[in-house]
């Protein structure tokens, strides 16, 4: 079992649309997730971290994260075409908070 | 705003030569890790580093690996003896820890290419 896992996608949604992007684990013990956005050839930009059950908003974003259900989303408003690109969703693990990926997924905004 | 920095960006070497790639951390940060994506997969764990040695390794961080924090700026992975399948982007991360703030901030990356 992977411990974290995404649909790939792509997910195609249209400009001002809301994009919901979901993620799972399999670590009973996770306490906080990371979602970052990673833009082709770059590297991981941190949007949010979660670390509590419930929503987390910052502007056109939101975090959710359902422990009993070991689901994390992240949804987000008003989609412009600059937000295509993959997002990663990452869990820590164990003493060294060592960063577990998921394989991501693809978000195509279209105008 | 700090941010973490890594050289050269791109490094192209042949199959069996030694590479140096070089990060700098952001400077209060206590925490270093590399992370390796090869293309088209997901990012994946290779090394974390705190107080002057390695605290966690993975699978893929063998005898080929090594990682060194020559003076309080730089933060260096090697790879011995360059490998086809060593091909990808190599990615330093550094975090403050504190508390609940794990958050990891990346560098750009170093694309490497061996031929």
């Amino acid at each position: 079992q992977k411990e974290v896992e995404q649909n790939s996608g792509p997910l195609s949604v249209p400009e001002g649309a809301i994009a919901s992007l979901n993620c799972t684990y399999s670590d009973r013990g996770s306490q906080s997730f990371f979602w970052y956005r990673q833009y082709s050839g770059k590297s991981p930009e941190l949007i949010m971290s979660i670390y509590s059950n419930g929503d987390k908003e910052d502007g056109r974003f939101t975090a959710q994260l359902n422990k009993a259900s070991q689901y994390v989303s992240l949804l987000i408003r008003d989609s412009q075409p600059s937000d295509s690109a993959t997002y990663l969703c990452a869990g820590p693990r164990g003493n060294t908070g060592k960063l577990i990926f998921g394989q991501g997924t693809t978000l195509q905004v279209k105008p | 705003e700090p941010e973490v920095t890594q050289t050269p960006s791109h490094q192209v070497t042949q199959m069996g030569q030694e590479v140096i790639l070089r990060c700098v951390p952001i400077s209060n940060h206590l925490y270093f890790y590399w992370y390796r994506q090869i293309l088209g997969q997901k990012v994946e764990f290779l090394v974390s580093f705190y107080n002057n040695e390695i605290s966690e390794k993975s699978e893929i961080f063998d005898d080929q690996f090594s990682v060194e924090r020559p003076d309080g700026s730089n933060f260096t992975l090697k790879i011995r003896s360059t490998k086809l399948e060593d091909s990808a982007m190599y990615f330093c991360a550094s975090s403050t820890r504190t508390s609940r703030s794990d958050t990891q901030y990346f560098g750009p990356g170093t694309r490497l290419t061996v031929l």
